[in-house]
């Protein structure tokens, strides 16, 4: 069953522009991670916030984590067009292995 | 370095077969898991090995999915008398340890049953 849900379930912006994407979750977690993944195939690991932790940066991408909220945000800042696939967050619970995917934002970067 | 690989990048099969896929996790990595990625439910977790054993296979969905692991490193899904509704994208992904939380995906293997 999917732990997450992000929104947009699509985006599409200009190059340039900056690009926010929003995950909400249910139960308590160890961390949570951002995923993205090209054409439907392998994912790539984007970056790994804890949940003792509120911001995470890593290169042009910022990661906000609101554990009373049950939810985070990816900000992808100065878009390319390579930046266009899917993003997923995904958490870790009590298992502390087991990744639970929300359903994904298509983000598209026109150039 | 070598990612985790896996094959077939595509299989075919007929309805009723069974069908075997394979995930080369990256070299000294003890955790692998597989995962499935459908349009109808998204990313689910299957099952987790740590070294051989699996002490999580809560995700596979019927008795017809059976994985093992050998040697600590290869590892076989196999899927018997396959279904429609098991056409999907099956990911391989490995981590360092099953408390090292970075899991690496491999390209996935799309399996579709005609």
């Amino acid at each position: 069953s999917q732990q997450g849900e992000e929104d947009p379930q699509a985006l599409s912006i200009q190059e340039g522009e900056n690009a926010t994407m929003n995950c909400s979750y249910k139960t308590s977690i160890n961390n949570l991670q951002w995923y993205r993944q090209n054409s439907g195939r392998g994912l790539v690991h984007l970056i790994l916030i804890r949940s003792n932790e509120r911001e995470k940066h890593s290169g042009r991408l910022r990661v906000t984590l609101d554990t009373s909220k049950k939810s985070s945000s990816l900000l992808i800042t100065a878009s390319r067009a390579a930046d266009t696939a899917s993003y997923f967050c995904a958490t870790t619970g009590g298992s502390n292995y087991k990744l639970t995917f929300g359903k994904g934002t298509l983000l598209t970067v026109n150039p | 370095g070598a990612g985790v690989s896996q094959s077939p990048s595509n299989k075919v099969t007929e309805k009723g077969k069974d069908v075997e896929l394979r995930c080369d996790p990256i070299s000294g990595h003890t955790a692998l898991y597989w995962y499935r990625q459908s349009l109808g439910q998204g990313l689910e977790f299957l099952i987790y090995f740590q070294g051989n054993s699996a002490p999580d296979k809560s995700g596979l969905p019927s008795d017809r999915f059976s994985a093992e692991r050998t040697g600590g490193s290869v590892s076989t899904l196999t899927i018997q008398r396959t279904q429609q509704e098991d056409s999907a994208v099956y990911l391989c992904a490995s981590s360092l340890g099953s408390y090292s939380n970075e899991q690496y995906f491999g390209p996935g293997t799309r399996l579709t049953v005609t």
